[in-house]
C-alpha cells in the first residue's frame, strides 16, 4: 500500500516568490493536514481538510493557503515567500477529521533565500 | 498555544523501559493526548493516544493521570531503533463545530544507548 506522497522532495526559491506543494493522501483517507516544522523545533499545525472543506487552522498568517481536490489530494499555497518560511512541511492523511491516527508523509523541504 | 512540556532529551539502555513523560495542566475534559515519534526528520510515526484510561498497544503503554495533568509513555523494551525525538501532543477543538487543531510540544529526544 502506498503510503502518503509528497512533492517535490526539496524545493529552493527567494523571497518574494510564491510556492504550491502537493500531498496524495492514502487510498481511503479523506482528510489532510499540513504542518510546519523549522529545524529543531516540533510541527506546528497549519490547515486540517475533509471532504474538500477547511476543518482547522492554526496561527499562520493569509500567505498561506491550501483547497483539496475531489480526489482527497490537496496543495499548500504560500505566497510572498520570507527566509522564516524555510521549513519541512508535512502532510498527514487519516479517514476522517475524527479519526485519531494521522498518517504523515517524508515531507517538503523548503527553502526561502 | 502550547499546551504540553516534555523534557528535552534522555537516555535509556537497550533492553530497558522508557519511560517519557509529559505536562499537560492545562488540558481540557474532552482533549486527547496522542504521542507521536519521529525518526531523523521523516514523517512522524503514531504510536498511541487516550484520553482518561490507561492504554496498550504493540509499540507501548500510555499512562495517563487521573486529574489528566499529565502523561507518561512507556516504552517497554527500548531497542536502539526507538531512538527518536518523542513528541506529546494534545488535540484541541477548533473554533467550528467538529474541527480541530494538534498541537505538537518541542519534544523529548530519546536517546537508546547499546
Amino acid at each position: 500500500d502506498a503510503g502518503v506522497t509528497q512533492s517535490p522532495t526539496h524545493l529552493i526559491k527567494t523571497r518574494g516568490q510564491q510556492v504550491t506543494l502537493r500531498c496524495s493522501p492514502i487510498s481511503g483517507h479523506k482528510s489532510v493536514s499540513w504542518y510546519q516544522q523549522v529545524l529543531g523545533q516540533g510541527p506546528q499545525f497549519i490547515f486540517q481538510y475533509y471532504e474538500k472543506e477547511e476543518r482547522g487552522r492554526g496561527n499562520f498568517p493569509d500567505r498561506f493557503s491550501a483547497r483539496q481536490f475531489p480526489n482527497y489530494s490537496s496543495e499548500l499555497n504560500v505566497n510572498a515567500l520570507l527566509l522564516g518560511d524555510s521549513a519541512l512541511y508535512l502532510c498527514a492523511s487519516s479517514l476522517a477529521v475524527t479519526y485519531n491516527e494521522q498518517f504523515f508523509g517524508p515531507g517538503t523541504r523548503l527553502t526561502v533565500l | 498555544d502550547a499546551k504540553t512540556t516534555q523534557p528535552t532529551s534522555m537516555d535509556c539502555a537497550e533492553g530497558r523501559a522508557a519511560n517519557l513523560p509529559c505536562n499537560h495542566s492545562t488540558i481540557s475534559g474532552n482533549e486527547y493526548v496522542y504521542w507521536y515519534r519521529q525518526i531523523h526528520s521523516q514523517g512522524p510515526q503514531y504510536i498511541i493516544h487516550g484520553l482518561k484510561n490507561n492504554e496498550t498497544n504493540e509499540m507501548a503503554s500510555l499512562i495517563i493521570t487521573e486529574d489528566r495533568k499529565s502523561s507518561t509513555l512507556i516504552l517497554p523494551h527500548a531497542t536502539l531503533r526507538d531512538t527518536a525525538v518523542y513528541y506529546c501532543i494534545v488535540r484541541v477543538a477548533g473554533l467550528s463545530s467538529g474541527t480541530y487543531k494538534y498541537i505538537f510540544g518541542t519534544g523529548t529526544r530519546l536517546k537508546v544507548l547499546a
